[in-house]
């Protein structure tokens, strides 16, 4: 049972254009949000997150937004650079003592010049 | 960066043979996680600790073990190894709010 889905594989943006990557959940009581970005042959690093009393968080170029009712989590990049091609991964957790993240598919993007 | 080191960061290795994956951090965070990475299915959870000597089992810890006698190191064994576990491997530090990952051990059982 896939609690977080990503369910575009690849996306192909041009550059200066928004890139928008969307994740969904089936678990109500996840209420912390996270999107990672992924090279290939490194680990995966910390882009933005966002908490479930919120439905906006801004960082530079990254913008993740929540909707709640309907279980849906969007990350908006803009502008779209060529360093920007890599996977992402939206991430999710309960508040729980275990602090565990449960992942999605990922998404490949693809900036093009 | 955050200072995670994983060793070794790659191996080959027999159906059968046992394998330890070591992973070490400077950070001295409470908790340490390992996730395997396959194509369709995103990271996914082994064992994580919160503790030194507290461990608890992810999504998919079937046929792996672990252990941390300090706090610093964090060790993955695969008791037998099997063709299902070829994977990536990563190691992660961190809490609910943000985790931070090693660069990865890339497994290959033959």
């Amino acid at each position: 049972d896939q609690q977080v889905k990503q369910n575009s594989p690849s996306l192909s943006v041009q550059e200066g254009r928004i890139s928008i990557l969307n994740c969904d959940y089936t678990n109500s009581m996840f209420d912390y949000f996270l999107w990672y970005k992924k090279y290939p042959a490194e680990g995966p690093t910390f882009l933005i997150s966002i908490s479930s009393i919120k439905d906006k968080n801004e960082d530079g170029r990254f913008t993740v937004f929540l909707n709640k009712s309907a279980k849906h989590l969007s990350l908006h990049i803009v502008p779209s650079q060529p360093g920007d091609s890599a996977v992402y991964f939206c991430a999710a957790s309960e508040n729980q003592g275990a602090q565990k993240l449960v992942f999605g598919q990922g998404t490949r993007l693809t900036i093009n010049p | 960066d955050a200072g995670i080191t994983q060793s070794p960061r790659h191996k080959v290795t027999e159906t059968g043979t046992p394998v330890t994956l070591r992973c070490h951090q400077t950070e001295n965070h409470r908790y340490m996680y390992w996730y395997r990475q396959d194509p369709g299915h995103g990271l996914r959870l082994i064992h994580y600790s919160y503790g030194v000597k507290d461990t608890d089992k992810g999504e998919v810890s079937d046929g792996y073990s672990v252990s941390r006698s300090k706090t610093e190191d964090f060790l993955l064994t695969l008791e037998s190894a099997t063709s299902s576990q070829t994977s990536v491997y990563f190691c992660a530090i961190g809490t609910q709010e943000t985790q931070y990952f090693g660069p990865g051990t890339r497994l290959l059982v033959l």
